[in-house]
């Protein structure tokens, strides 16, 4: 069965640095979602992405995060300046139409802000 | 008043019960909802939606939307040992709108 494929599964990073995440969406799958879960919380929408742009976010994407594709095939996550409250693990959802009512998500990466 | 709220549990039953999720919501506008089940330290799985009120059944699960009451249901029958994690209920609102607003999930254990 397809899958979404997160790397890496496990980042350990310094305050203040950059992080970026990774997601290889299932190849005939359109949208792009990124999606947090703090530990011990409910699973929250960041972002979702369509032909190249963001067509929905949350206010818990401010100027911090980007996403972008930058070689087609990648979706990507960016936290400029990480904060100790980023530490949450990070879910890449993808789904081939919007008519889809639930999207694959896949394992996650486990962010963990020193 | 929280947008979706699900008790946490932990919910324990022997196997073979028939276990029953539940979540209720505030907002009406909800059309799409769903269920996922999440092992640990693992993406959330989809196992089942339903659009508007009604029932939806799969195998040995079965979906029930309420709308007028804002409440909605898992039954799972014949409950196995693999059935134990976590269960997410997730809402959409009109067809446009992409994000989908979880609960905070029911951790469910099927004893042998």
């Amino acid at each position: 069965e397809p899958e979404v494929t997160q790397t890496p599964s496990h980042q350990v990073t310094q305050m203040g640095q950059e992080v970026i995440l990774r997601c290889v969406p299932i190849s005939n799958h359109l949208y792009f979602y990124w999606y947090r879960q703090i530990l011990g919380q409910k699973v929250e929408f960041l972002v979702s992405f369509y032909n190249n742009e963001i067509s929905e976010k949350s206010e818990i994407f401010d100027d911090q995060f980007s996403v972008e594709r930058p070689d087609g095939s990648n979706f990507t996550l960016k936290i400029r300046s990480t904060k100790l409250e980023d530490s949450a693990m990070y879910f890449c959802a993808t789904s081939r139409d919007r008519a889809n009512y639930g999207y694959t998500f896949g394992s996650g990466t486990r962010l963990t802000v020193v | 008043q929280k947008e979706v709220e699900q008790d946490p549990g932990p919910l324990s039953v022997p196997e073979g019960a028939i276990v029953s999720l539940n979540c209720t919501y505030s907002n009406s506008a909800f059309q799409y909802f769903m269920w996922y089940r999440q092992y640990s330290r693992k993406g959330p799985e989809l196992l089942m939606y339903t659009y508007s009120s009604g029932n939806k059944e799969d195998g040995r699960f079965t979906a029930q939307v309420d709308k007028s009451s804002k409440y909605i249901s898992l039954f799972i029958r014949d409950s196995q040992p693999s059935d134990s994690a976590t269960y997410l209920c997730a809402m959409r609102a009109n067809f446009g709108n992409e994000k989908l607003t979880f609960g905070t999930g029911t951790r469910l254990t099927i004893i042998p």
